[in-house]
């Protein structure tokens, strides 16, 4: 079974601008969950979504955005970036809530605003 | 913000040995997860524990429970070189009303060859 894959696995963008990552989960999975990873903060929640509805969110501004498509897929948009937007931005896919399975981890995309 | 807290932060000790890593957590829980992350990459279940366990093993891996004092520990036992990561508890809250997880800070775990 393939791993989750997250595209592109490096960017660097300029404050202002703005950002869209994408996520594929393993096949069957429906939910998807994005985390922002920063040194100063470590791993915080942005968003999970199940059956292309966002089930929950954590405390990021609006500028943090994401959706579900029917296929699992998911995506996460960022506009106006700041430099603290800079971070390691993973997604997990699991077979039901995140919360009671495991979740399965990409690899992550190294975002560098500059 | 943080639910788990990990200690400790670092932790280095010589291949062979065990290492224990603690982690506490401030509101009820339904399950409590372990995650091992390599520098820089994502992270790799290791352990899910629900909170009527008390115990549980996985290969070199135990990991214990105690709901009475939220609090959770992961053994490392007879640790290689490759078992140099960070690891990570996360809860769910349920009574958030949310069954998302959240992390804790983690312990950076170093096994000196």
């Amino acid at each position: 079974k393939a791993g989750v894959t997250q595209t592109p696995r490096y960017l660097i963008k300029t404050r202002g601008q703005q950002v869209t990552l994408s996520c594929s989960p393993i096949s069957g999975h429906r939910s998807v969950s994005w985390y922002q990873q920063t040194p100063g903060q470590g791993l915080q929640f942005l968003f999970e979504y199940f059956s292309e509805t966002q089930r929950n969110k954590g405390n990021f501004p609006g500028r943090f955005s994401g959706r579900q498509f029917s296929n699992s897929r998911s995506e996460m948009n960022v506009s106006t970036l700041e430099l603290g937007d800079s971070a390691l931005y993973l997604c997990a896919s699991s077979l039901w809530a995140s919360g009671s399975y495991e979740q399965y981890f990409g690899p992550g995309t190294r975002l560098t605003v500059t | 913000s943080q639910q788990g807290e990990e200690d400790p932060q670092a932790l280095s000790i010589q291949e062979g040995e065990n290492a224990t890593m603690n982690c506490s957590y401030k509101t009820s829980i339904n399950n409590l997860q372990w995650y091992r992350q390599n520098s820089g990459r994502g992270l790799v279940h290791l352990i899910l524990i629900r909170s009527n366990e008390r115990e549980k093993h996985s290969g070199r891996l135990r990991v214990t429970l105690d709901t009475s004092k939220k609090s959770s520990s992961l053994l490392i036992t007879a640790s290689r070189a490759a078992d140099t990561a960070s690891y990570f508890c996360a809860t769910d809250n349920p009574q958030g009303g949310s069954e998302k997880l959240v992390f804790g800070k983690g312990t950076k775990l170093t096994v000196n060859p």
